[in-house]
């Protein structure tokens, strides 16, 4: 049972232009929400997270928005740049902030 | 910089044989650690749940006697994967919360690709 769906499992974007990744979660206990970046071979890096008593956190050029009516959250990159390429997680936890749900992921291609 | 180190980052090593992960907080103690597990273009799933000084929580499912680990101190765990088989080649990942908060997002080290021949 996938509590967190990332339906997209690749996203291509010309750069400058705007990012828009998406994941839907199933399970209504979930309360904070956290959007990870991943290289090959190498540990997710934090970016961005949100708490369900908000509907969007912005932090420079990433942007989550949070609806939990639709039990759904997007990760918004703009501009978009090339290095922003890489595989893109949404992570979400109703228990403890450690034990994190993780969706399976979206590679993002920025293009020059 | 990291904050989360982990050793090493690549090993193969034969069926039937055991391989230690480690994992250390970097100027930051961590009395809880966490280990996930990421197979071929799956998601990352947590595994265990690290406790200083006590016994680790193990997830569904994760064979405790399989998948060992030590939390001897506040800034280093150790996974330890015995007798090891080909479906257990994987990408293992530990992590922590920096400090005390822990409101803080779950920082995680830079993983192990075990390959078991």
């Amino acid at each position: 049972d996938q509590q967190v769906k990332q339906n997209s499992p690749s996203l291509s974007v010309q750069e400058g232009r705007i990012s828009i990744l998406n994941c839907d979660y199933t399970n209504s206990m979930f309360d904070y929400f956290l959007w990870y970046k991943k290289y090959p071979a190498e540990g997710p890096t934090f970016l961005i997270s949100i708490s369900s008593i908000k509907d969007k956190n912005e932090d420079g050029r990433f942007t989550v928005f949070l609806n939990k009516s639709a039990k759904h959250l997007s990760l918004h990159i703009v501009p978009s740049q090339p290095g922003d390429s890489a595989v893109y997680f949404c992570a979400a936890t109703g228990t403890s902030y450690g034990k994190l749900t993780f969706g399976q992921g979206t590679i993002l291609t920025v293009h020059p | 910089g990291a904050v989360v180190s982990q050793h090493p980052s690549w090993v193969i090593c034969k069926s039937g044989t055991s391989v230690k992960i480690e994992c250390r907080s970097l100027d930051f103690q961590a009395t809880t650690m966490f280990w996930y597990r990421q197979f071929p273009k799956q998601s990352l799933m947590l595994m265990a749940t690290s406790n200083e000084g006590s016994k680790a929580t193990y997830e569904q499912g994760v064979e405790k006697d399989k998948f060992l680990i030590n939390h001897a101190s506040l800034t280093l765990s150790t996974l330890t994967v015995t007798s090891a088989h080909p479906e257990d080649s994987s990408f293992y990942i530990c992590s922590a919360h920096r400090g005390a908060d822990y409101n803080s997002p779950l920082h995680f080290g830079n993983g192990t690709r075990l390959t078991v021949t």
